[in-house]
């Protein structure tokens, strides 16, 4: 099955580090550009972090800038986000999602055609 | 970055209504706009990207229209399994923003 499974979350302090990984299967996971979104449960998304096919582009939300890191790992078809320096506003679900490149005579899009379950993150003392 | 307003923030409606959702953003991003409906606990799932451009195998009642920054997703003869949150996303530039959500109740 063509499927991202995300794993890691869990209860931190605040100021505490978790390690979120996603794990890729049944499709080329070295061809697609990667995504994390979150979202505060019963709230809205919010895009976090992205990384290209080949890891040497990495784009971050302003406010997890400087304390997120994300990476990739072809050979495990895994991506991996490093959360430090967590803050109670950082609780949420994690997704990553995968981002498709489409192009026809119309022109060119950008889409999240697949989304892992997510994982839950809670940044409480 | 781009901002995105969905409205209505909540609908109600009835199974067999027609329905639309509006998305509109601060700065023209041609029709680099996507469309996914969330179920409570789940993943979102792509209905339309492109602003117009059918996901395969949605159900061809979902519909997407607009370009600039003016777009809509129509929704035709409501079923059950409608009833969900409805969110828009560009993708003209990062920040990949999302508007705030349209919850779809009965």
């Amino acid at each position: 099955d063509v499927q991202l499974v995300e794993s890691g979350g869990g209860l931190v302090q605040p100021g505490g580090s978790l390690r979120l990984s996603c794990a890729a299967s049944g499709f080329t996971f070295r061809n697609y550009w990667m995504h994390w979104v979150r979202q505060v449960p019963g709230k809205g998304l919010v895009w976090v972090s992205r990384m290209n096919s080949d890891g040497s582009v990495r784009n971050y939300a302003d406010s997890v800038k400087g304390r997120f890191t994300i990476s990739r790992d072809s050979a495990k078809n895994s991506l991996y986000l490093q959360l430090n320096s967590l803050r109670a506003e950082d609780t949420a679900v994690y997704y990553c999602a995968r981002e498709v490149y489409h192009y026809d005579s119309r022109g060119e899009d950008w889409y999240f055609d697949l989304w892992g379950r997510g994982t839950l993150v809670t940044v409480s003392s | 970055d781009i901002q995105m307003t969905q409205s209505p923030f909540l609908l109600s409606a009835s199974v067999g209504d027609r329905v639309t959702i509006s998305c509109r953003t601060s700065q023209s991003i041609t029709t680099y706009l996507n469309w996914y409906q969330q179920k409570p606990g789940r993943a979102p799932k792509l209905l339309i990207y492109a602003a117009s451009s059918l996901q395969t195998g949605v159900s061809s009642r979902f519909s997407g229209r607009g370009s600039g920054t003016d777009f809509t997703l129509t929704i035709s003869n409501l079923q059950p399994e409608d009833f969900a949150t409805y969110y828009c996303q560009q993708t003209y530039t990062i920040p990949r923003t999302f508007g705030q959500g349209t919850k779809l109740d009965i």
